[in-house]
């Protein structure tokens, strides 16, 4: 079946430091890839999607790159802020029309940024 | 325009008692998904519906949930008898048909089981 990696956290960065979050991922076929940021005491928000390979999503200075030859969608940021501070999910929507679109999650990643 | 909204907060009951969790999806969006989040564990499907109708409940754990969505409107997720192992938070989302692969979630109900 489906299933999302990603890296385990807490991961503890400086302010204006460089975030890289990796995920990889197995699926039939050909998923869309995404992203989510839960924010402390808030729900889920989608940060970013790719629908197909070699797709770039960006939202808010984050970018990820949807790589179908190593199967990956890592997360990056060139410059964080304390405001990034938050628990971060790779998700992949299998494309099979039986599967309805539903979600399989990575097991989330933390983030804290300290001034 | 209101975005999911779900309730309660927070569910604190009794192993053996019964919960029912609520969810209010976007207004218009015919795709409603449940999801749960167990012990810090990875995200897990539970269910989706179309409209009233059940598309997928091949996550749902055992027959101690039952999910409805009456007149495809909102939706509640009922456990009967709680058990230890289902507390967690659990994540109602929503979307519309035709643009199914961008689901929008709610905050979610953290439930223990005590």
């Amino acid at each position: 079946g489906d299933s999302v990696t990603q890296m385990e956290g807490p991961v503890t960065l400086s302010e204006e430091a460089f975030l890289t979050i990796n995920c990889t991922y197995t699926a039939t076929g050909y998923p869309s890839l995404f992203w989510y940021v839960q924010y402390p005491g808030e729900g889920l928000q989608l940060l970013l999607k790719a629908t197909k390979a070699d797709d770039k999503g960006s939202n808010k200075g984050f970018e990820a790159t949807y790589r179908k030859e190593t199967t990956s969608f890592h997360l990056e940021k060139g410059s964080v802020q304390v405001s990034d501070s938050a628990v971060y999910f790779c998700a992949l929507s299998s494309m099979i029309k039986a599967a309805g679109n539903k979600l399989t999650f990575g097991g989330g990643t933390r983030v804290l940024v300290k001034p | 325009e209101a975005g999911v909204t779900q309730f309660p907060s927070h569910s604190v009951i009794e192993k053996g008692q019964t919960v029912t969790l609520r969810c209010d999806p976007i207004s218009g969006h015919d795709n409603l998904y449940w999801y749960r989040r167990v012990m810090g564990k990875e995200i897990k499907f539970l269910l989706h519906f179309v409209k009233e109708s059940k598309q997928d409940e091949s996550g749902m754990p055992n027959n101690r949930f039952l999910a409805e969505r009456t007149g495809g409107t909102y939706s509640t997720l009922k456990v009967q008898p709680a058990e230890l192992e289902d507390s967690g938070v659990y994540f109602c989302a929503s979307s519309q048909v035709g643009r199914a692969d961008t689901q929008y979630f709610g905050p979610g109900t953290r439930l223990t089981v005590l």
